[in-house]
């Protein structure tokens, strides 16, 4: 089955500074990225995702790009701000297996210092 | 996009009691899962909830612990059974309006077990 591994685990940037989390997959039959931000007490929230069919896709302050031939994705956030602050989610998913099951990363604890 | 509901939104039970929860969506949608998180964990998938036939569950999750019903395209019940304290956890109904859609989560129910 699908392994996805994401880093770093805990990352602190300053404000106004840009954060990168990382993440990479192992079924190279995975097609669908998507990215979720959880504060706490709260449910994921979907911020962004990508498809295989792209590169990169922006909304905003926030980036995802995705490499296929390294297996590895990224969420990249721009001039950070204290309310991004959040425990964030990658996910992989092969929609052509029929199962659409997502397969989640550990997760990334993020703190945007004021 | 569709609105998802739970009930209970928290709960707290005595060992050896089963609790159900139930997902309600405003709208039909194809797909529906369950999921459990664990205090400062990522998202782990119990099962896809199949309308008019049995879950679909995954690897360490049993029908008899956590049986499931689903009987039409908008509702959706998990049972937590027979309850220990390593149940504790919050339980997440996710949905997938169609295949291959983005997917979105519930509030969640916090369960804490006595």
């Amino acid at each position: 089955g699908e392994n996805v591994e994401q880093h770093p685990s805990t990352l602190s940037v300053q404000e106004g500074d840009s954060a990168v989390i990382k993440c990479t997959y192992s079924d190279s039959a995975s097609n669908y990225f998507p990215w979720y931000k959880q504060e706490l007490g709260k449910r994921p929230q979907l911020i962004i995702d990508i498809r295989s069919n792209v590169g990169e896709k922006k909304d905003q302050r926030i980036a995802v790009t995705l490499n296929k031939t390294a297996k590895h994705f990224s969420l990249h956030i721009t001039e950070t701000q204290p309310e991004d602050s959040a425990v964030y989610f990658c996910a992989a998913s092969d929609s052509g297996a029929g199962s659409y099951q997502l397969t989640f990363g550990k997760g990334t604890k993020l703190s945007v210092i004021p | 996009s569709a609105v998802i509901s739970q009930k209970p939104s928290r709960d707290i039970c005595q060992r050896g009691t089963s609790l159900t929860i139930q997902c309600q969506v405003d709208s039909q949608v194809t797909m529906m899962f369950w999921y459990r998180q664990q205090p400062g964990q990522s998202l782990t998938l119990i099962a896809t909830a199949n309308q008019g036939s049995e879950a679909t569950y995954e690897s360490g999750f049993v029908i008899d612990k956590f049986p499931i019903s689903r009987p039409n395209l908008t509702f959706s019940t998990l049972t937590v059974s027979n309850m220990s304290p390593e149940d504790s956890s919050i339980y997440l109904c996710s949905i997938r309006v169609s295949p291959g859609d983005e997917q979105f989560f519930g509030p969640g129910t916090r369960l804490t077990v006595l």
